[in-house]
């Protein structure tokens, strides 16, 4: 168990809706961050959190967007939702975001667009 | 971040240690190198991590050449619960750039 907890494991939806991917970090982490998992992309960075702060972007599309809350769990937005959505989106966390901190997963959300 | 090259596969039977090698000939005097491992479609987990010494810990041990331009993850004694995806990521010591940059990793598969 990472420590990590991403609400809901699975999820099914249709094409042009909105979810939304939660996620609670390491007791004590401050650092979030998401990332997409599809069969012909691999594991991709979207998007970093610091203390509520957005502090790294990645490939994230725009009809994505993130934030993190005060108590410091974080959601992924996903709207206008399109077949090529489906992946598995991870989320991870660290104390502070260093890179001599390691990133510890979550179990993932998995997205299903019918 | 420098770039890695891995093995697509490597087999190693049970009991027996394990030697993943990534190649990373690129890296910088600022990048630590990690290794996670993702079974199955689970979240990928953290193995270990070094900037230039050898580390161990409970799950494996990290080899660095001393030049840094590859090192080795070694799992001790190999289990079928070992079977996975391993990755080897080199990462900056600093910038913005603190993300994991996944590559393709290794699929090992430990057999009976």
């Amino acid at each position: 168990d990472s420590g990590v907890t991403q609400t809901p494991k699975h999820l099914i939806t249709a094409t042009g809706q909105r979810v939304t991917l939660r996620c609670s970090p390491r007791s004590g982490d401050l650092s979030v961050y998401w990332y997409q998992q599809s069969l012909d992309q691999g594991l991709q960075f979207l998007i970093q959190y610091y203390n509520g702060e957005e502090r790294a972007k990645g490939n994230i599309l725009e009809r994505f967007s993130a934030q993190q809350f005060p108590d410091l769990h974080s959601e992924l937005n996903l709207s206008s939702l399109e077949l090529g959505d489906s992946a598995l989106y991870f989320c991870a966390s660290s104390p502070t975001g260093g890179a001599g901190q390691p990133q510890h997963f979550g179990d993932g959300t998995r997205l299903s667009i019918l | 971040d420098a770039k890695t090259t891995q093995p697509t596969s490597m087999d190693c039977a049970e009991g027996r240690a394990a030697n993943l090698p990534c190649n990373h000939s690129t890296i910088s005097g600022n990048e630590y190198v990690y290794w996670y491992r993702q079974i199955h479609s689970q979240g990928p987990q953290y193995i270990i991590h070094g900037l230039k010494n050898n580390e161990t810990n409970e799950m494996a041990s990290l080899i660095i050449t001393e030049d840094r331009k590859s090192s080795t993850l070694i799992l001790p004694h190999a289990t079928l619960r070992d079977t996975a995806v391993y990755y080897c990521i080199v990462r900056a010591f600093s910038g913005s750039a603190r993300q994991l940059t996944f590559g393709s990793g290794t699929q090992l598969t430990v057999l009976p």
